[in-house]
């Protein structure tokens, strides 16, 4: 079966451009995160869906960042424009409804100049 | 203050040494997640556990809901058990997790 799937891995961007990631997730998971993590951090929440539905966006920057889950399975978080700060990973991880297991992709590193 | 406080930050062990890795949260909690992540890799949960113990072969989590505390143990540590382990507690009430910063373990050969 496969993971969550990531793309791209890594991204390298000046300031001020955009950037857009994508995830697929485990086939029949209802929810999809999105989250940021700096170096030597723990992950934080952008986002969280539940199927098509954004039902907890209040940590995200909605100034620059937006996502959609068109159709309630892939998802793309976009940010514009990047700044210099947005540099981190972004990790996407899939749930089963009502379930408390966590599957996470492996990451997209931005890396803004 | 963290809600989530790893001890400790960093550890370096020999190979065949028994390690534990200490979580305490200040929250009330549904479950509790052990996390993986290897440098430059994504996440893996290890466990996921609202009481008592659990064991997934040398890898060992214990949890005290009363003392808000958990523990990770690896029995005979290996060269390849060298990754960031992170706590993440799940709220009571709701879906969302708490991370730790993480304890970064390094098992030399």
């Amino acid at each position: 079966e496969a993971g969550v799937v990531q793309s791209p891995r890594y991204k390298i961007i000046e300031k001020k451009q955009p950037v857009a990631f994508w995830c697929n997730p485990i086939s029949g998971h209802n929810t999809l995160y999105w989250y940021l993590q700096n170096l030597g951090q723990g992950p934080e929440l952008l986002i969280r869906y539940e199927n098509e539905e954004a039902v907890d966006d209040s940590q995200l920057p909605k100034d620059r960042f937006s996502a959609e889950r068109l159709k309630g399975v892939d998802s793309t978080l976009k940010i514009q424009p990047a700044e210099l700060g947005d540099s981190a990973v972004y990790l996407c991880a899939s749930s089963p409804w009502r379930s408390g297991e966590l599957f996470f992709g492996e990451g997209s590193r931005l890396t803004v100049l | 203050k963290n809600e989530v406080e790893q001890s400790p930050q960093n550890l370096t062990a020999q190979e065949g040494e028994f390690i534990t890795i200490n979580c305490s949260y200040s929250v009330g909690i549904s479950a509790l997640h052990w996390l993986q992540q290897h440098p430059g890799g994504g996440i893996v949960s290890l466990f996921m556990l609202s009481s008592g113990k659990k064991k997934h072969g040398r890898l060992i989590a214990t949890i005290n809901i009363q003392e808000k505390h958990s523990s990770l143990h690896i029995t005979a540590s290996h060269p390849r058990d060298s990754a960031v382990y992170i706590c993440a507690p799940k709220g009571g009430s709701n879906y969302k997790l708490t991370f730790g910063k993480g304890t970064l373990l390094t098992v030399n050969p």
